[in-house]
């Protein structure tokens, strides 16, 4: 089944740790993205790619990296987690030039204490 | 910059009026305008979408408007029920290159 998975879903770290937030997707998606979130809030796109090989900075500064040496596969890295890290996280996919709309996994809600 | 701003911010409508969002962007070289829907705890998700090729699109109790000299459309949803509460995002997307979120609008539909 075409889906877009994260993991993990829910994650709790201290201070200073690193940590790597995981998206997968199974649509042959070229375009693929991360979104900062607070609950029902405003999405803040920080990272994108239009293929591998591809990344770009989104519109919020974000001090995490992110890279794409598989198309289906788009890791998220913080190297030094902190407390304003906390918010949720979300991976969407997109083809270009076809079906345009995004979709959006499930979400990763990252607590940094 | 481009950007696109979405009213109102939250909306509380009585279960079977309407309700109305709106939003304006400002890259006029958008040409794709989507809406999702995020329910509480869960992943925003397309609900119907608009190509600037057309004036107005309609499934079931929703339907989206575009007016392009203004740069503005709208999300119209008729008997409103109470799973139409939620957050609902426009979006202008110039080709697939970029896409731009408005701020979301909380709608919440009273029993």
């Amino acid at each position: 089944e075409a889906d877009i998975y994260q993991t993990p879903r829910y994650l709790v770290i201290g201070t200073g740790k690193k940590i790597t937030l995981e998206c997968s997707q199974t649509m042959g998606h070229d375009k693929m993205y991360w979104y900062q979130q607070d609950p029902g809030m405003e999405l803040h796109l920080i990272h994108y790619s239009y293929g591998v090989n591809s990344t770009e900075k989104g519109d919020l500064s974000s001090e995490s990296t992110v890279s794409r040496i598989r198309t289906e596969h788009f890791p998220l890295t913080l190297e030094s987690a902190r407390p304003s890290h906390t918010s949720q996280y979300l991976c969407a996919s997109s083809e270009p030039y076809a079906e345009l709309q995004q979709y959006f996994g499930p979400g990763t809600r990252l607590t940094v204490t | 910059g481009e950007n696109v701003e979405q009213h109102p911010s939250t909306l509380s409508v009585q279960e079977g009026d309407s309700a109305v969002i709106k939003c304006t962007y400002s890259d006029s070289a958008s040409n794709y305008f989507p809406w999702y829907k995020q329910e509480l705890g869960k992943r925003p998700q397309l609900i119907i979408d608009i190509r600037s090729n057309v004036g107005e699109k309609k499934d079931q109790r929703i339907a989206v408007t575009l007016n392009k000299t203004a740069k503005h459309f709208s999300l119209h949803i008729t008997e409103t029920q109470p799973e139409d509460s939620a957050v609902y995002f426009c979006a202008a997307e110039n080709g697939g290159f970029k896409t731009i979120f408005g701020a979301g609008t909380r709608l919440f539909v009273k029993a």
